[in-house]
């Protein structure tokens, strides 16, 4: 099983803030690394697929970049509605499997 | 518009076995994969499996022994049941288009207690 390694496990932020969250993949995922934000109560929304493709509704502060085993996620100039959980997800292999998650906060 | 929603009993006894139902629309179980995944109270996320279009299936190895997947494409729903339930199965249980999940269900909290 290919193992994701997230991190940091929470983040503290002001509005306005660029902040960034990195996945570490146990082998080569080819760029196939999606992104989602998930706030309580609530299912997970994709944000970024395909390690930089903003899916349709996404706000342009939030980005991908990586290749390799290495990838970052960022979101400048946070906004309030930003407060969320935030996870990665390898799908070239199966079993898929998720990051542990971030927990962003307002400092 | 692409909608799938969880259906199923909220509390199921320990050593008991769990079915869900995940009915779709907007989209063909005959063209598309659904995955159920699970999240623990409090934890992350974990993929469980998945039926693919061509009605075949995969598990994570981790409860491929406890666990089913199964669809009925005229009724466009797809369904899990997985047996010999323990406390640490007490989680939101999510169905969702398989790819890059973009489409989600809400969600069944599924809490395994005597």
């Amino acid at each position: 099983d290919i193992q994701m390694t997230q991190s940091p496990p929470s983040l503290s932020a002001s509005l306005g803030d660029k902040v960034t969250i990195t996945c570490q993949a146990s082998q080569n995922i080819n760029k196939y690394i999606a992104w989602y934000q998930q706030k309580p109560g609530k299912a997970p929304r994709l944000l970024i697929r395909y390690t930089s493709t903003l899916e349709s509704g996404t706000p342009s502060r939030f980005s991908g970049s990586g290749s390799g085993r290495d990838y970052s996620f960022s979101i400048s100039n946070v906004e309030s509605e930003d407060i969320a959980s935030y996870y990665c997800l390898q799908y070239v292999n199966l079993p898929y499997t998720f990051g542990a998650g971030t927990k962003l906060e307002l400092k | 518009q692409v909608q799938l929603k969880e259906s199923g009993p909220g509390l199921v006894q320990p050593s008991q076995t769990l079915s869900l139902t995940c009915t779709v629309s907007g989209l063909s179980l005959t063209s598309n994969s659904v995955s159920w995944i699970r999240q623990p109270p409090g934890k992350g996320l974990e993929w469980m499996g998945v039926i693919w279009s061509n009605g075949g299936t995969d598990y994570n190895s981790a409860i491929k022994s406890r666990l089913s997947i199964s669809r009925d494409t005229s009724k466009s729903q797809v369904f899990l049941k997985m047996n010999s339930l323990q406390t640490e199965d007490t989680a939101m249980y999510f169905c969702a288009r398989t790819g890059w999940f973009a489409y989600w269900g809400q969600g069944t909290l599924v809490t395994v207690s005597s």
